[in-house]
């Protein structure tokens, strides 16, 4: 089946600017999960959605980004008054429920987002 | 809070040959897991190899094995018979079992590895 998508492949924007990224799980995967791919960070865990709750956001940087998930399926990544420091690749993943036995994560390929 | 070591940036093995990626990790939880996870050039994050902490049998998938010492909080990738599609970085991750419920990844720093031809 298809794995997870994620849109756009590229973002280019200006400091100051709004951005949407969004991300569409493997289909019946009610878990989701944002990270964050950066050259000095690594790989950071941003938020964690199940269904449409999100029971951790310990890992949203500060209050420009926000995350929803509507109808238990799409989920969108808004980084408000980009940043240069905001540059990096979005990767979102998902997994079965926690009932299911099976937490592996399936990722997507990820956005790669420039701020200039 | 957990914390997952990759001490080798880059690596590099000839065609056919075997390497070994190494892989530290910190943690007071009993029960959690580990995983391998690839990044070839085309960003793409697949799934190597997934090992639960209460196995103690190391996990095998074709090539690719782990030795995973619980005590010494280790967690290796050996990758035998190296193939040129298997240039790529690679990312150790661990995972917390948290019972009914889903949990993050937390990742080391990757590391590069060549296959040379």
């Amino acid at each position: 089946g298809a794995g997870v998508s994620q849109s756009p492949s590229n973002k280019v924007t200006e400091k100051g600017k709004d951005v949407e990224l969004r991300c569409d799980p493997i289909s019946g995967h009610t878990a989701l999960y944002w990270y964050r791919q950066s050259l000095g960070q690594g790989l950071e865990f941003l938020i964690y959605f199940q269904g449409n709750s999100a029971p951790d956001k310990s890992g949203l940087p500060s209050d420009r980004f926000s995350a929803e998930r509507t109808g238990g399926s799409v989920s969108t990544l808004t980084i408000q008054r980009t940043q240069q420091e905001d540059s990096a690749v979005y990767l979102c993943a998902s997994s079965l429920a926690p009932t299911s036995g099976v937490n592996t994560q399936y990722f997507g390929p990820g956005t790669r987002l420039t701020v200039l | 809070a957990q914390t997952v070591t990759q001490s080798q940036p880059e690596m590099s093995v000839q065609e056919a040959e075997t390497v070994t990626l190494s892989c530290t990790y910190d943690t007071s939880e009993s029960n959690y897991y580990l995983f391998w996870y690839k990044q070839p050039p085309s960003r793409q994050m697949i799934l190597v190899i997934r090992q639960e902490a209460y196995k103690q049998q190391n996990a095998t998938e074709n090539r690719f094995s782990v030795n995973f010492q619980k005590a010494a909080k280790s967690f290796s990738l050996k990758i035998s018979d190296s193939q040129l599609g298997d240039t790529a970085m690679y990312f150790c991750a661990f995972m917390k079992h948290v019972t009914g419920a889903n949990s993050k990844l937390t990742f080391g720093k990757g590391i590069t590895l060549s296959v040379r031809p």
